[in-house]
């Protein structure tokens, strides 16, 4: 079936370090791919995505590089603020004619200044 | 973007009571769609709400518990019907763009006592 696999968090860094959330998926065909953010008290944000093999999304200073060949979409950002304490999603939804999104479990991030 | 709303962001209800939860989103979307995220959890899909049809239940849920209206393009509701502590949750709603990306209203946090 198809799922996601997130790290467990939280995630704990202090400013300006560098972040990396882990993500694999498991899906049948080809499933685009998101990341999504929900900061304190507030519903999901979209991030970024990817629709196919190698692509990259971004924003925001997040990159996520779509990996066929591991069936990952890790997060990165080079240097995390304290803006950035939340909790981050990694979702895909199924290539064939269902708009069903599979969630994992959220990883929660916190910054320290 | 849409602007999508929720009402009532938050409420306590007491077991064996039912709560009607209401989406808004300011322009036309085929498809809306209704999750819940328990405390410290993932999202999962309770269903999938087209305008003029019925909405269309995930494994686990049911029209009893759950109904759904959808009256028109912008406009959802999803009624949680006698409830039980267990039902406490955040109730999300969403839609999809045509560029395949959902977007999600600020949650409706439930407690049920």
């Amino acid at each position: 079936g198809n799922s996601v696999t997130q790290m467990e968090g939280p995630v704990t860094l202090s400013e300006e370090a560098f972040l990396t959330i882990n993500c694999t998926y498991t899906a049948t065909g080809y499933p685009s791919l998101f990341w999504y953010v929900q900061y304190p008290g507030e519903g999901l944000q979209l991030l970024l995505k990817a629709t196919k093999a190698d692509d990259k999304g971004s924003n925001k200073g997040f990159e996520a590089t779509y990996r066929k060949e591991t069936t990952s979409f890790h997060l990165e950002k080079g240097s995390v603020q304290v803006s950035d304490s939340a909790v981050y999603f990694c979702a895909l939804r199924v290539s064939s004619g269902t708009y069903k999104y599979i969630f994992g479990t959220g990883t929660r991030l916190k910054v320290l200044a | 973007s849409a602007v999508i709303s929720q009402k009532p962001s938050r409420d306590i209800c007491q077991r064996g009571t039912s709560l009607t939860i209401q989406c808004q989103v300011d322009s036309q979307v085929t498809m809306m769609f209704w999750y819940r995220q328990q405390p410290g959890q993932s999202l999962t899909l309770i269903a999938t709400a087209n305008q003029g049809s019925e909405a269309t239940y995930e494994s686990g849920f049911v029209i009893d518990k759950f109904p759904i209206s959808r009256p028109n393009l912008t406009f959802s509701t999803l009624t949680v019907s006698n409830m039980s502590p267990e039902d406490s949750s955040i109730y999300l709603c969403s839609f999809k763009t045509g560029d395949d990306e959902q977007y999600f209203g600020p949650g409706t946090r439930l407690t049920v006592t």
